[in-house]
């Protein structure tokens, strides 16, 4: 089973709104990544958050990490049609792993 | 400076032939990881090479894949006697350091088994 699990699997907004995504875990983990992907091609990376932060800021992207809850959000505030992208999580289970874990993805569509 | 290559872009094949892929990772990388990516579906990791370290090869799915990576630079993933389930994205990454940390990907190879 998937180590991080994204909801909801697809997002419909209009241009201007926010979007938040959500991305759960199982096991302990000393990161998480946010990634997105258009067109099914190759992935960009957007922010890492350690396991001793709470959020992180990037432009119009802010991620927050709960450990006690084994979640994360992605929030991209005042969206624009070319955020339409599909969101990956990925995060390495503590211990040493060295191999993140993706989840499937949430699939923004953002109309203008 | 150059990001992470990927050669061929697409590829088309019959089902029974072998295929290789080419990433050529970013200069002074010294991990390198293989990802396979179903239509719809997330990464599905297939192995990682870190330096001149044994590579994990954990995600391989079957012994028709096989991969290398000569020192720090470009890497192979040959896939053998291809079968219709192989059709998918196949993507590289490449990241600075051993560790988690931000990876770099390449655009992809998009292929079809038919």
């Amino acid at each position: 089973s998937q180590q991080g699990e994204e909801d909801p699997q697809a997002l419909s907004i209009q241009e201007g709104e926010n979007a938040t995504m959500n991305c759960s875990y199982k096991t302990s983990i000393n990161n998480l990544q946010w990634y997105r992907q258009n067109s099914g091609r190759g992935l960009v990376h957007l922010i890492l958050i350690r396991s001793n932060e709470r959020e992180k800021h990037s432009g119009r992207l802010r991620v927050t990490l709960d450990t006690s809850k084994k979640s994360s959000s992605l929030l991209i505030t005042a969206s624009r049609a070319a955020d339409t992208a599909s969101y990956f999580c990925a995060t390495d289970a503590s211990g040493g792993s060295y191999i993140p874990t993706f989840g499937r993805g949430t699939s923004l569509i953002v109309h203008p | 400076g150059a990001g992470v290559s990927q050669s061929p872009s697409n590829k088309v094949t019959e089902k029974g032939k072998d295929v290789e892929l080419r990433c050529d990772p970013i200069s002074g990388h010294t991990a390198l990881y293989w990802y396979r990516q179903r239509l719809g579906q997330g990464l599905e990791f297939l192995i990682y090479f870190q330096g001149n370290s044994a590579p994990d090869k954990s995600g391989l799915p079957s012994d028709r894949f096989s991969a290398e990576r000569t020192g720090e630079s470009v890497s192979t993933l040959t896939i053998q006697r291809t079968q219709q389930e192989d059709s998918a994205v196949y993507l590289c990454a490449s990241s600075r350091l051993a560790g988690v940390n931000e990876q770099f990907f390449g655009p992809g190879t998009r292929l079809t088994v038919l």
